[in-house]
């Protein structure tokens, strides 16, 4: 079976311009994440799905990032405009959920490495 | 969310057991210890987690302190393809299914 799909692996924009990521979550899986992670440091958070509600947003700058989850299944998650702080791996992660307990394990794509000139 | 202490960086030779340290002075009664692993260039991947009770799965070993406040990662053979970022985390039982990262600890492995 297939992991988390992630793309495109790699994308380089100059800044001002807007960019978008693509998710494809293990199937059969209600909880999708979208975390960014800087050189040198762990993943950070960005915004969490349960189904296609975004039970977590609380760490996604509102001004210039936005993330959809359609449909409870595939996500996309957007920056307009990029700066070049965005730089930076975008992962994206999904698990199952039973009702209100922590899933086991969650299961990471490879990530989109964006850079911003 | 309670949170995990790592060193930066560890080493070890190939063939080796590699103790990897976690103090997690604040856990509470509900959060569970997880333990993840980045190799380079890909993301995550889970590990091994434990609530109280040492555990032992095909990757690696967890052994949790009496009072909870720190845990181990064993690998009891460690290989080239170990060298990786290990990540250890808390989770809370209930009602949160978020995974908060630190800065883990930089596994090298040496021929």
């Amino acid at each position: 079976e297939a992991g988390v799909v992630q793309s495109p692996r790699y994308k380089i924009i100059e800044k001002k311009q807007p960019v978008a990521f693509w998710c494809n979550p293990i199937s059969g899986h209600n909880t999708l994440y979208w975390y960014r992670q800087n050189l040198g440091q762990g993943p950070e958070l960005l915004i969490r799905y349960e189904n296609e509600e975004a039970v977590d947003d609380s760490q996604l700058p509102k001004d210039r990032f936005s993330a959809e989850r359609l449909k409870g299944v595939d996500s996309t998650l957007k920056i307009q405009p990029a700066e070049l702080g965005d730089s930076a791996v975008y992962l994206c992660a999904s698990s199952f959920t039973w009702g209100i307990l922590s899933s086991t394990e969650a299961f990471f794509g490879q990530g989109t490495r964006l850079t911003v000139v | 969310d309670a949170k995990t202490t790592q060193p930066n960086s560890m080493e070890s030779n190939e063939e080796e057991p590699v103790h990897l340290p976690c103090n997690h002075s604040t856990i509470s009664g509900t959060d569970y210890i997880h333990w993840y692993r980045q190799l380079p260039s890909q993301g995550p991947e889970y590990v091994i987690h434990g609530l109280t009770s040492n555990v032992n799965n095909r990757m690696a070993s967890l052994a949790i302190a009496e009072d909870r406040k720190s845990s181990t990662l064993i690998l009891h053979r460690a290989t080239l393809r170990d060298a990786a970022v290990y990540y250890c985390i808390l989770r809370a039982l209930y009602n949160t299914d978020k995974l908060i990262f630190g800065t883990g600890t930089r596994l090298q492995v040496f021929p």
